[in-house]
């Protein structure tokens, strides 16, 4: 199982990115994926979720409205489209598989794998 | 939105103690919905805990996670020289987002 994203990179503010995370080892179209970040020197900050079949997603009230999720399982891909980049949206982007499993007392979640991430830089 | 709050910022103990982590929720959440990680310095988080006590896979028996309702706690039962991390808890409660507490550093004294 692994996951690696590409497409970091340096940026000007108001600019765009887009990043990729390519899925390995298990049936990607089974699962639903998410992005984190993490600013340098900083905690982990959740971004955005989407379902397995794109039918649901959620984003951080940080980057709503500027940022898109979005999937192709055909291809076992997952990315980030970042629009009007801001100096706070440095960080190093974690993609991340979502995991969950029912039993008799109810629903767990957690995140397992991450790849490996790759750093955005927004400067001027 | 349900906030995480992680204490202490660090813990600086030595090799072979005991550690002790805590996770406090600023409202109750189900203990399934509670997930620990480590990052060493470079690396991606991993893995360690979820459901509030369950051991991912591969993980030591060491580590042990507990707690309920608003308190969670991370124990790693002796320290070993890897263990010296930024530990991170994470809750899946209700609706996103699906945030981090702020961590806590373990260093060695």
């Amino acid at each position: 199982v692994q996951l690696v994203e590409s497409g970091g990179g340096l940026e000007q503010p108001g600019g765009s990115l887009r990043l990729s995370c390519a899925a390995s080892g298990f049936t990607f179209s089974d699962y639903s994926m998410n992005w984190v970040r993490q600013a340098p020197g900083k905690g982990l900050e959740w971004v955005s979720f989407i379902s397995s079949g794109s039918t649901t997603i959620y984003y951080a009230d940080s980057v709503k409205g500027r940022f898109t999720i979005s999937r192709d399982n055909a291809r076992n891909a997952l990315y980030l489209q970042m629009n009007r980049l801001r100096d706070e949206d440095t960080a190093v982007y974690y993609c991340a598989r979502d995991r969950y499993y029912f039993d008799s007392t109810g629903y767990y979640r957690w995140f397992d794998p991450w790849g490996q991430g790759t750093l955005v830089t927004v400067s001027s | 939105e349900i906030v995480l709050t992680q204490s202490p910022g660090t813990l600086s103990l030595s090799p072979g103690e005991r550690a002790t982590l805590s996770c406090r929720a600023s409202q109750g959440i189900s203990y399934r919905s509670l997930a620990w990680y480590q990052q060493k310095p470079g690396q991606a988080p991993r893995l360690l805990i979820y459901g509030a006590s369950s051991r991912a896979t591969g993980i030591p028996d060491r580590f042990s996670g507990s707690g309920s309702g608003t308190d969670f706690t991370l124990t790693i039962s002796r320290l070993e020289p890897e263990d010296f991390a930024v530990y991170y808890c994470q809750h899946f409660y209700d609706s996103p987002p699906f945030s981090f507490g702020q961590g806590t550093k373990v260093e060695i004294k």
